[in-house]
């Protein structure tokens, strides 16, 4: 069974960097595309970032580029995504997905990141 | 990148057949033939209804069917149950090595 558990959502202050992770398991982590999607409150959902199975290429959204950051551990089976220079508009549920650009075939049950001083 | 256009909102009976569209350019939906669509239950895991615009993934009811007219994707439940109730999301690929969703579509069943 593929399962996707996104840890590391909290309270950061704006400006702030907050670190989310992703642990994989029920496929093979290493042969697989992996993306970050989130959800604001009341809004529907946007992609943030994909990166590739062996971790050599990666995409960003506009409203991220320059200050999130996708990388992955395969020897671990976890996906990571490193935030910075955090904004109130940067308030989400963060879901991890299984799949690239294409399509998600799995996602997680998310993480709540609030950025509020 | 703007967002895919969908309605904001669909309903329909019970056994009642239901439409969604999703409206993009040439530069997504019009030139690939990577359009998804997901179930969402709020506070739940989206779930993938439909991929590569027409195609089941395993254990999807065939009630739901997915089409493609050049930059309008749809989403088609037939028989409409009480659980089909949800929020629904397209998505495509873009020119861009991008990935764009659509607004989003609240079903009521009625």
């Amino acid at each position: 069974e593929v399962q996707l558990l996104e840890s590391g959502g909290g309270l950061v202050q704006p400006g702030g960097s907050l670190r989310l992770s992703c642990a994989a398991s029920g496929f093979t982590f290493s042969s697989s595309a992996m993306s970050w999607v989130r959800q604001a409150p009341g809004k529907g959902l946007e992609w943030v970032s994909t990166i590739t199975a062996g971790g050599g290429d990666t995409s960003y959204a506009d409203s991220v580029k320059g200050r999130f950051t996708i990388f992955r551990d395969n020897s671990k089976n976890t996906l990571h995504l490193q935030m910075n220079s955090l904004r109130a508009e940067d308030t989400a549920v963060y879901y991890c997905a299984k799949g690239g650009l294409w399509v998600s075939d799995y996602w997680g049950q998310g993480t709540l990141v609030t950025v509020s001083s | 990148q703007s967002a895919l256009t969908q309605p904001a909102s669909v309903s329909g009976s019970p056994g009642q057949s239901i439409t969604i569209s999703c409206t993009g350019t040439s530069s997504d939906i019009g030139g690939y033939n990577y359009v998804s669509w997901y179930q969402h239950y709020p506070g739940k895991a989206p779930k993938l209804m439909i991929f590569d615009v027409s195609n089941r993934p395993s254990g999807v009811s065939n009630r739901f069917s997915g089409s493609k007219s050049g930059n309008t994707a749809s989403l088609t439940i037939s028989g409409l149950q009480a659980d089909d109730e949800a929020d629904y999301y397209c998505t495509s690929y873009t020119s861009r090595n991008t990935r764009v969703f659509g607004g989003g579509t609240k079903v009521t069943v009625l």
